[in-house]
């Protein structure tokens, strides 16, 4: 079935780097543009990247700009988040995302992974 | 950025109550307003996309409607297993944004 799973989560020092990986399955992945949300615990719903099916448009959010880049790799069936410079306040639970829909806008994401949490602390 | 807002931010209803939650935007949406349901511990869930259509799966009892600013989800008629929060999500432009969320409990 469909399916997308990430991994890579876990504790890591302020100003520490972590790259996240999501895998999907149950479709073909080159087809969906795919993103990235956050969810701090207990708080609401933040939009991250998004990233073309063909990996060649990238949109962030201005937050993510500079620290965070999302990528894909098609052979793999694997979407990546790499996090630079973190900070306490990127502690969050991180959902891999298929997008569907329009292009770039009137899109809406159907499947969503199941959450790998990342905590920044010292 | 658009903001989006949701009224009430929490709520506590029957078994078989109608209940309705309301998402308003900063900015003309048009209809490219999604749901969303959450339950703890859970991944969030695609109820309604494009303001008013179901998505595949998705109970009879939701609907949407709205365009512009002003957006609903409603539930007909709430089942034990809608307890949960519901958040809207904009489409209009990057960065897409959500509104705080509906937290529907029990009464």
């Amino acid at each position: 079935q469909v399916q997308l799973v990430e991994s890579g989560g876990g504790l890591v020092k302020p100003g520490g780097s972590l790259r996240l990986s999501c895998e999907a399955s149950g479709f073909t992945f080159s087809d969906y543009h795919m993103a990235w949300i956050r969810q701090a615990p207990g708080k609401g719903l933040e939009w991250i990247s998004y990233i073309s099916g063909s990996g060649r448009t990238i949109y962030d959010a201005d937050f993510a700009k500079g620290r965070f880049t999302i990528s894909r790799d098609t052979a793999k069936k694997t979407l990546y988040l790499q996090m630079n410079s973190l900070r306490p306040e990127d502690t969050a639970f991180y959902y891999c995302v298929r997008e569907v829909g329009g292009a770039y806008f009137n899109n809406w994401f159907d499947v969503w992974g199941q959450g790998t949490l990342v905590t920044v602390s010292s | 950025d658009i903001q989006m807002t949701q009224s009430p931010s929490s709520l506590s209803a029957s078994v078989g109550d109608r209940v309705t939650i309301t998402c308003r935007a900063s900015r003309d949406m048009i209809t490219y307003l999604n749901w969303y349901q959450q339950k703890p511990g859970k991944a969030p869930k695609l109820l309604i996309y494009e303001a008013s259509t179901l998505q595949s799966g998705v109970p009879s009892r939701f609907s949407g409607s709205g365009s512009g600013t002003d957006f609903t989800l409603t539930i007909s008629s709430l089942q034990p297993e809608d307890f949960a929060t519901y958040f809207c999500q904009q489409s209009h432009s990057t960065p897409f944004t959500f509104g705080p969320g509906t937290k529907v409990d029990i009464k």
